[in-house]
């Protein structure tokens, strides 16, 4: 159980494009869902905290206006890339908790993000 | 600024020792102390984690020391394994907003 899926697993677009990649809680329902970024060799940083229903909250830092997150049901949350850039190209994970008293996240599998 | 610090940045550790992996953390209102592996090209993966009423947690051949005085905590694999080689990332939360903050990671390699 507690399985997240991301899809796609990899994209790789042209400059000023937009991507959208989905987050999905398969067996439980995530109340919350965060959204981190990796570059190579490096550790997860958040990016912003996403609640069912409501707006997403982001860590400083993070464009509100280019990474726009949407948690529009239990199960599903989207993070667009707006007009990506190559400094944008990284690895996005995103992990779900289901709102219960336990700490535990699961995370997803990552997409990797490839802007040319 | 890191608000959890992890070390060593790597370590090569020959089947069957045990590799050891430090964290240190500032924020005491920390209550909730993950470890999570990660594979090349993959998401992390929960290992095993501890809350600091607890001094130590043994999950198999990873163990985790826990020191709430020294705001320090540490990775144990035993036996270690060629499978086993991956990054490993020490993390923190609290109940209020459960974000994680990690730790810069330490890669894991295990030679046959």
């Amino acid at each position: 159980g507690a399985v997240v899926s991301q899809h796609p697993s990899w994209v790789i677009c042209k400059s000023g494009t937009s991507v959208k990649i989905e987050c999905r809680s398969l067996d439980f329902q995530a109340t919350t869902m965060f959204w981190y970024r990796q570059f190579p060799k490096q550790s997860l940083m958040l990016m912003a905290t996403s609640n069912e229903g409501s707006k997403a909250t982001y860590e400083q830092g993070v464009e509100k206006d280019k990474f726009l997150i949407n948690h529009a049901s239990l199960t599903l949350s989207t993070l667009t890339v707006t007009s990506a850039h190559p400094e944008d190209s990284s690895f996005y994970i995103c992990s779900a908790r289901d709102g219960g008293p336990q700490e535990e996240q699961f995370f997803g599998p990552g997409t990797r993000l490839t802007v040319l | 600024q890191q608000q959890v610090k992890q070390s060593p940045q790597s370590l090569i550790v020959q089947k069957g020792g045990i590799s050891i992996i430090n964290c240190a953390y500032e924020n005491t209102a920390f209550d909730y102390f993950p470890w999570y592996q990660q594979f090349p090209g993959k998401g992390p993966a929960l290992l095993i984690a501890i809350r600091p009423d607890v001094s130590e947690k043994k999950e198999g051949r990873f163990t985790i020391s826990f020191n709430k005085s020294a705001k320090q905590f540490s990775l144990h694999i035993m036996d270690s394994q060629p499978g086993d080689s991956a990054t490993y990332f020490c993390a923190a939360s609290t109940q209020s907003d459960y974000k994680l903050s990690f730790g810069a990671g330490t890669t894991v390699t295990v030679r046959a």
